[in-house]
């Protein structure tokens, strides 16, 4: 059964930073690309980056790109966002999803973990 | 910005609902890589269609998608009251990147 655990989530000011990372399990990790997607509040669904399955290649979303970077590690099953100067709008709950394909150019996702919120607040 | 869907929908028990997912040239009209993603209230969401018209496996044979042009569809012919969830389009786009649908509510009488 493939499991998609997340964490790093919490409650962050203005500015800061934060990394989160995702725990994956019952599945060949390094064959497969992965993607990050972000939920606000209420909101909809927001793809923010894609890495294909050896890490090279990586796509960014442009609301995103510049202030966050996706990175994996295929020894030990895990995806990693590292977000630097959030703001406000960056609240939401993240989740983590397996894509179809090794990748990385977003295609569809048939796992998503159960997410990790975030909150950016003074 | 995302694609474009109708914030609601509702039917009754049996009756057949559609869901539009509007997009561009530049996404759902160029590539086949429209998805539909399903999510109940506080879940996470679930891939329900793939490619356009595709189920994985384990999806009730009840979805079905399509695509004309710009616009993608999924279709329920015969709702179920576990049917009641938001619904999200996705397409990949020509940036590489992939862009959701607002999302639809869909509420079963």
């Amino acid at each position: 059964e493939v499991q998609l655990l997340e964490s790093g989530g919490s409650l962050v000011q203005p500015g800061e930073s934060l990394r989160l990372s995702c725990a994956a399990s019952g599945f060949t990790f390094r064959n497969y690309a992965m993607s990050w997607v972000r939920q606000a509040p209420g909101m909809g669904l927001e793809w923010l980056s894609g890495i294909g399955d050896s890490g090279v290649t990586t796509f960014y979303a442009d609301s995103v790109r510049g202030r966050f970077t996706i990175s994996r590690d295929n020894s030990n099953n895990r995806l990693y966002l590292q977000m630097a100067n959030l703001r406000a709008e960056d609240t939401a709950m993240y989740y983590c999803v397996k894509d179809d394909n090794k990748y990385g150019d977003p295609n569809f996702f048939d796992n998503w973990g159960q997410g990790t919120r975030v909150t950016v607040s003074s | 910005s995302a694609l474009t869907q109708p914030a609601s929908v509702s039917g009754s028990p049996g009756q057949s609902i559609t869901i539009s997912c509007t997009g561009t040239s530049s996404d759902v009209g160029a590539y086949n890589f429209v998805s539909w993603y399903q999510q109940h209230p506080g879940k996470a969401p679930k891939l329900i269609i793939f490619n356009v018209n595709n189920r994985p496996s384990g999806v009730s044979n009840r979805f079905f998608g399509s695509k004309s042009g710009n616009t993608a569809s999924l279709t329920i012919p015969i709702l179920q009251a576990e049917d009641e969830a938001d619904y999200y389009c996705s397409s990949y786009t020509s940036s590489s990147t992939l862009r959701f649908g607002g999302g639809t509510k869909l509420t079963v009488l």
